[in-house]
């Protein structure tokens, strides 16, 4: 079963802007992570935000975390091309991790 | 150590047929998770392990999965009469758990995955 779902479904923007991407989960969390999937690859690992923190960077990548709304967003600024892929929320429930069902980003050049 | 590695990468097979997939973890990691991801979707989870004892199986894990790892170090999954609603990337990640002082993750590795197709 699936945590969540995120928002939008789907991102087309050109390179250089920003992209935002929602997610939103149902219950308690340890922390919450994103990933990041090339077609057909595996995920990777891209930031990590503990339940008692609000907020984090890494490179360009920024993170919120808002656990009154259970809800989170990802940030990733003067996006490229290179940053086409899917993108996905993951909540870390102690035992394991429940994905949501992935932000498609497309970055033209 | 090179991470989690998954074999075989890609499995055809033909409906009916058992299939094995193997998933050897980070050596120092205690936990050991499998993921089934169809097409569009975000994976899934179906079962787990710490070391070799299986704590948790999904519902999706129907009485034709099993999992298994013997001695805490690989796993295996294996799928019995394969139906052409299992094609799916298996994914298979580890993770190292603490326990002293409450339970502190540090942190999910995953493979790149056995991409099952059933025809």
């Amino acid at each position: 079963s699936q945590q969540g779902e995120e928002d939008p479904q789907a991102l087309s923007i050109q390179e250089g802007e920003n992209a935002t991407m929602n997610c939103s989960y149902k219950t308690s969390i340890n922390n919450l992570q994103w990933y990041r999937q090339n077609s057909g690859r595996g995920l990777v690992h891209l930031i990590l935000i503990r339940s008692n923190e609000r907020e984090k960077h890494s490179g360009r990548l920024r993170v919120t975390l808002d656990t009154s709304k259970k809800s989170s967003s990802l940030l990733i600024t003067a996006s490229r091309a290179a940053d086409t892929a899917s993108y996905f929320c993951a909540t870390d429930t102690t035992d394991k991790l429940i994905f949501g069902t992935g932000t498609r980003l497309q970055v033209f050049p | 150590d090179t991470g989690v590695s998954q074999n075989p990468r890609h499995k055809i097979t033909k409906r009916g047929q058992n299939v094995t997939f193997r998933c050897d973890p980070i050596s120092e990691h205690n936990r050991l998770y499998w993921y089934r991801q169809t097409l569009g979707q975000g994976p899934e989870f179906l079962t787990y392990f710490q070391n070799e004892a299986q704590l948790e199986k999904s519902r999706l894990l129907s009485d034709r999965f099993s999992a298994e790892r013997p001695k805490g170090s690989f796993s295996t999954l294996e799928i019995q009469r394969t139906e052409q609603g299992d094609s799916a990337m298996y994914l298979c990640a580890s993770s190292y758990h603490k326990f002293k002082q409450g339970i502190a993750n540090y942190g999910y590795t995953f493979g790149s995955g056995t991409r099952l197709t059933v025809v």
